[in-house]
Order: structure tokens, then sequence, then C-alpha cells
């Protein structure tokens, strides 16, 4: 089954980009990878997800390797309010496995 | 917005007792899930259901039943609680077709079994 890698934490300072790596070396054709982030005792919120191709929203970009085996998450101005745990996900079209791993948790600095 | 609502934000059980969580989305999606959250270990997901009336079974069903009679409720149901089920427990609902669709979560309840 496939799985995702992400380090346990990384820190930011305000108003400075923040690159959030994710590892999935044995993603299938049919996984897409998704990103949630959640904030202490909430549940998570969905950020942005992709197949292929990079993606913009209004909360991030997503890049993703040529080869698919990683991707990043871009906050192009870290906020306070961004401070969460992060989630790299793969998700199948048949949901038969969902795999949230332990997730890096970013912590933003004034 | 969409919005998923869960029936409590904290439970405390006895051991052996039936537990019903509930679950409410009001935006008309076809799919529901329910994960639960322990420290170290991330979300796993337990049920999901695709239709009214239909469930499959996810990483860690053991233990756990689930019923959505109506497309907008989708319960998850311990028939017996046990201490190792004391837990975060989220609701999730997505708009169609797996992967393809994000998933929105609930607030999440917080049971303890003891």
């Amino acid at each position: 089954d496939a799985k995702t890698t992400q380090p346990n934490s990384m820190e930011s300072n305000e108003e400075e980009p923040v690159h959030l790596p994710c590892n999935h070396s044995t993603i299938s054709g049919t996984d897409y990878i998704h990103w949630y982030r959640q904030l202490p005792s909430q549940g998570p919120e969905y950020v942005i997800h992709g197949l292929t191709s990079n993606v913009n929203n209004r909360m991030a970009s997503l890049a993703i390797a040529e080869d698919r085996k990683s991707s990043t998450l871009i906050l192009h101005r870290a906020t306070l309010r961004d401070a969460a745990v992060y989630y790299c996900i793969l998700l199948k079209t048949s949901y038969d496995k969902v795999i949230f791993g332990p997730g890096t948790s970013l912590s933003v600095i004034p | 917005d969409v919005k998923v609502t869960q029936s409590s934000r904290y439970l405390v059980k006895r051991t052996g007792e039936k537990v019903f969580l509930e679950c409410v989305q009001d935006m008309d999606h076809e799919n529901m899930f329910w994960y639960r959250q322990d420290p170290g270990l991330g979300l796993r997901l337990i049920y999901f259901s695709y239709d009214v009336k239909m469930k499959e079974k996810g990483d860690i069903p053991e233990g756990y039943s689930v019923s959505r009679e109506k497309k907008e409720r989708f319960s998850l149901i311990l028939e017996s609680a046990s201490t190792n089920q004391t837990s975060m427990y989220l609701c999730a609902s997505s708009p169609g077709k797996a992967g393809f669709y994000e998933q929105y979560f609930g607030p999440g309840t917080r049971l303890t079994v003891t």
C-alpha cells in the first residue's frame, strides 16, 4: 500500500513562504494527493489536492514532482493562523485504503 | 459553506455500553466517513458509505458498525464499548467520487470509555 512520509515538525517566520514536503515513493497511478490541516481541538480542514499537475487555490499551492513520488505544499505567506498539523494523504477512487500519517506540525514564529 | 455536525463534542461511557455517534451533513453529499484519531497514529478510516444503506469497511472496522438510513446522516455504533475504543472520532463527507473530491470534516467527538 502506498504510504506518505513527512517531517515531524517545521518552523517558519511569519509572512515568509513555507514549503512542506511529502514523499510518496510507492504512489500508484490512481492515487490523488490530498493535503489537509488540523488546528488544535478541530477536525481536519481541506487545503488542496491534485493528481499530476501543479495546483493553486486561495489557500496554497501544490507542486507535484514529475514522477509523482513527492509533492510540496506551499504556503505563500505564513500567518499565525497557519500553525497547525499538515497531513499529506493519498486517496484512491475506491476509498479502500486511506492513510493519514502523523503529519507535519508547523510552528509560525511572529 | 458545507457543515458537518456531530452529536456530541465529549462523551463518557462505561465498558460494555452500546454507544451511538451521530453525524449530519447539510450539503447533499454522496459519501460519508468515520475516522478515529489517536496520538502517534494519525487518522484511520473505520467505515465509509457512498450511498444510503450502503457501507464499506475501512482499515479498522472491528468492534464498530454503521448505519445510513438517510443521505444526510451517518451513524457509528459501538456495540459493546471497550477501553481501547477511547479516542477522538471524526466524521467527514464528500460530494462525489473518492480522491477526486475533497472531504469535509466535523469537529470530532472525544469518547472516553471507562
